[in-house]
């Protein structure tokens, strides 16, 4: 079955930290990539996505993600953290094949001022 | 622009009862989707419609749940009865057209709360 796994269910940083939130998949066939974000009381909305070309995709608020095809990762980085990134981190793949998104758990990262 | 907006933001209900969730799309949106959060764990899929269609159902958990679109704008999610694993976060997506790269667009979801 298709599935996404998050590796840390809840990460704690302080500021200026690096951080690197690690994400796999199993599906063989080509997927899209995405890491949504949802901050405190707001919507889910999308951090980053990888369709093709680079595997590095930069995404809004500094964060970035490599996509390593043969390892079925697609770990999310930040060289420098601030405490407005509190959030909860969902990686999600889209088989090509499929018009449905499929969620990891979801990684609670807080920052401690 | 408008979002997705959803509707209502929290319902709290007891087991047995019927609760109607509803999305709106965004405007020009023919797709759109359920997923919802139990419990903290992962987002899943529950279906898709395009325009009024149900083009994959694959994801509902049973036929307790019942997913419209008439009309091919809103749409609605009825729970009836209601069970107390049914408590979660619901939330809906739009994309303007299926495929490759077409983006969900999600709104803030319903709480559901089955006492």
């Amino acid at each position: 079955a298709q599935s996404v796994s998050q590796h840390n269910h809840h990460v704690i940083l302080s500021e200026a930290a690096s951080l690197e939130l690690g994400c796999n998949y199993s599906y063989g066939g080509t997927v899209n990539l995405f890491w949504y974000v949802q901050y405190p009381g707001q919507h889910l909305q999308l951090l980053l996505k990888y369709f093709s070309g680079d595997p590095l995709v930069k995404g809004i608020k500094g964060f970035e993600a490599e996509f390593i095809k043969s390892k079925f990762s697609f770990n999310l980085r930040k060289p420098s953290v601030q405490w407005s990134d509190t959030a909860e981190y969902f990686c999600a793949v889209k088989p090509s094949s499929a018009s449905k998104i499929i969620f990891g758990s979801g990684t609670r990262l807080s920052i401690r001022p | 622009e408008a979002g997705v907006t959803q509707f209502p933001s929290h319902s709290v209900i007891e087991k047995g009862q019927t609760v109607t969730l509803r999305c709106d799309p965004i405007s020009g949106h023919d797709n759109l989707y359920w997923y919802r959060r139990v419990m903290g764990k992962e987002i899943k899929f529950l279906l898709h419609f395009v325009k009024e269609s149900k083009q994959d159902e694959s994801g509902m958990p049973n036929n307790r749940f019942l997913a419209e679109r008439t009309g091919g704008t809103y749409s609605t999610l009825k729970v009836q009865p209601a069970e107390l694993e049914d408590s979660g976060v619901y939330f809906c997506a739009s994309s303007l057209r299926q495929g490759w790269y077409n983006e969900q667009f999600f709104g803030p979801g319903t709480r559901l709360t089955v006492l």
